[in-house]
């Protein structure tokens, strides 16, 4: 069964430091997402991306927050200057078409990210 | 934007008992509701989901009812088993962004 992987795992840095987060989503997909799940709590939407763009984004994803599609298969998070409170499970998601009723959207394992 | 509610929080159940998850939601053009299982540490898996043209899906022990006039729907777990054991998070989506519930952590006892 197709997967969606992500890297690192778990990812350990100093508060301001610059983190990429990567995601491999599965090949015939089209939508690519970022959710994140501080822990305890619920899954929050963080960006949606399609056709090289974000086509929608939430009040968590601010300037300190990017996404790109350098080569056509890895899809990236970057985080500029971290913060303790952006310490959290980040899962990348993506769907092959875009209306949710379409298609299922599949979610990565995910990359814990601590924040020291 | 839309906003989901879900409840309750936690829900404890004998082994073989029945559990019932709620959610409702804000946006009323919402069309589409998965619910997703996340084990300890690791992904949301999708369990069921329903469009908003059905007012019920069953699956085997897992049945999801919808009322859109109420705007709310359900997740029934029927005959639970100790397996059944994780967060079960609800959500609502009208074109393609999932809004997720706060989840529900059900533990279910030999």
């Amino acid at each position: 069964e197709p997967e969606v992987t992500q890297t690192p795992s778990h990812q350990v840095t100093q508060m301001g430091q610059e983190v990429i987060l990567r995601c491999v989503p599965i090949s015939n997909h089209l939508y690519f997402y970022w959710y994140r799940q501080i822990l305890g709590q619920k899954v929050e939407f963080l960006v949606s991306f399609y056709n090289n763009e974000i086509s929608e984004k939430s009040e968590i994803f601010d300037d300190q927050f990017s996404v790109e599609r350098p080569d056509g298969s890895n899809f990236t998070l970057k985080i500029r200057s971290t913060k303790l409170e952006d310490s959290a499970m980040y899962f990348c998601a993506s769907r092959a078409q875009r209306t949710s009723g379409a298609n299922v959207l599949t979610f990565g394992a995910g990359s814990r990210l601590t924040v020291l | 934007g839309e906003n989901v509610e879900q409840h309750p929080s936690t829900l404890s159940v004998q082994e073989g008992d029945s559990a019932v998850i709620k959610c409702t939601y804000s946006d009323s053009a919402s069309n589409y509701f998965p619910w997703y299982k996340q084990e300890l540490g690791k992904r949301p898996q999708l369990i069921i989901d329903i469009r908003s043209n059905v007012g019920e899906k069953k699956d085997q022990r897992i049945a999801v009812t919808l009322n859109k006039t109420a705007k709310h729907f359900s997740l029934h777990i029927t005959e639970t088993q100790p397996e059944d054991s994780a967060v079960y998070f609800c959500a609502a989506s009208r074109v393609s962004t999932l809004t997720f519930g706060k989840g529900t952590m059900l533990l279910v006892s030999p």
